[in-house]
């Protein structure tokens, strides 16, 4: 499976959009792009996941370039809530996909 | 979307005792349940694939015979950690996959378990 890089840390003020990137230049072309995130002392929870086109949901937008070695996770108006990290992760099996280090978002006031 | 449950939370033992983690699908069945052990201030590493009716798959550098996994059901899996020691304290997490087009993996809220 596919690794991926992401920015270790970013910040974000509340209310505006958090834009996190992620790039996977190796991905096959049969592999999805899958975001988590994981609050702090708790389980991953799922975001959104992708192939080729754009996907819109009502957490998040996922924007996959055309050459799908990268991508990026919009929350289009991000609360204190969101404060979490963020993992991306490729691959056609997701339990086997590894997890990277992932990006530690915060959201501050 | 999909429910996984933890069962305990927390648990402290004692070093050389072994301690039952359950892993349960609530509203789908999961014909694929992972386990993950994750270190403070490190990101999750795959323990192990567990497939109803069959014998897990570990990752390479974990030990099965220390690591029970039994996955008897389409919502059950359980992790057991036995003669657990000091070193085996960490955060616990299972996921679920539904199956499907997208396998998307359902994580649960994880078991933090302290070895004395």
């Amino acid at each position: 499976d596919a690794k991926t890089t992401q920015p270790p840390s970013m910040d974000c003020a509340e209310g505006r959009a958090a834009n996190l990137p992620c790039n996977h230049s190796t991905i096959s072309g049969n592999e999805y792009v899958y975001w988590y995130r994981q609050i702090h002392s708790q389980g991953p929870q799922y975001i959104i996941h992708g192939l080729k086109n754009n996907e819109t949901n009502e957490m998040a937008s996922l924007i996959i370039t055309e050459d799908r070695k990268s991508s990026t996770l919009i929350l289009p108006h991000a609360t204190l809530r969101d404060t979490a990290v963020y993992y991306c992760i490729v691959g056609t099996n997701a339990g086997k996909s590894t997890f990277g280090d992932g990006t530690t978002l915060t959201v501050k006031p | 979307g999909a429910v996984v449950s933890q069962h305990p939370s927390r648990v402290i033992c004692k070093s050389g005792t072994s301690v039952k983690i359950e892993c349960r699908s609530l509203d789908f069945q999961a014909t694929t349940m992972f386990w993950y052990r994750q270190f403070p201030k490190q990101s999750l590493m795959l323990m192990a694939t567990s497939n109803e009716g069959s014998k897990a798959t570990y990752e390479q550098g974990v030990e099965k015979d220390k690591f029970l996994i039994n996955h008897a059901s389409l919502t059950l899996s359980t992790l057991t950690v036995t003669s657990a020691h000091p070193e085996d304290s960490s955060f616990y997490i299972c996921s679920a996959r539904v199956a499907g087009a997208f396998e998307t993996q359902y994580f649960g809220p994880g078991t933090r378990l302290l070895v004395l």
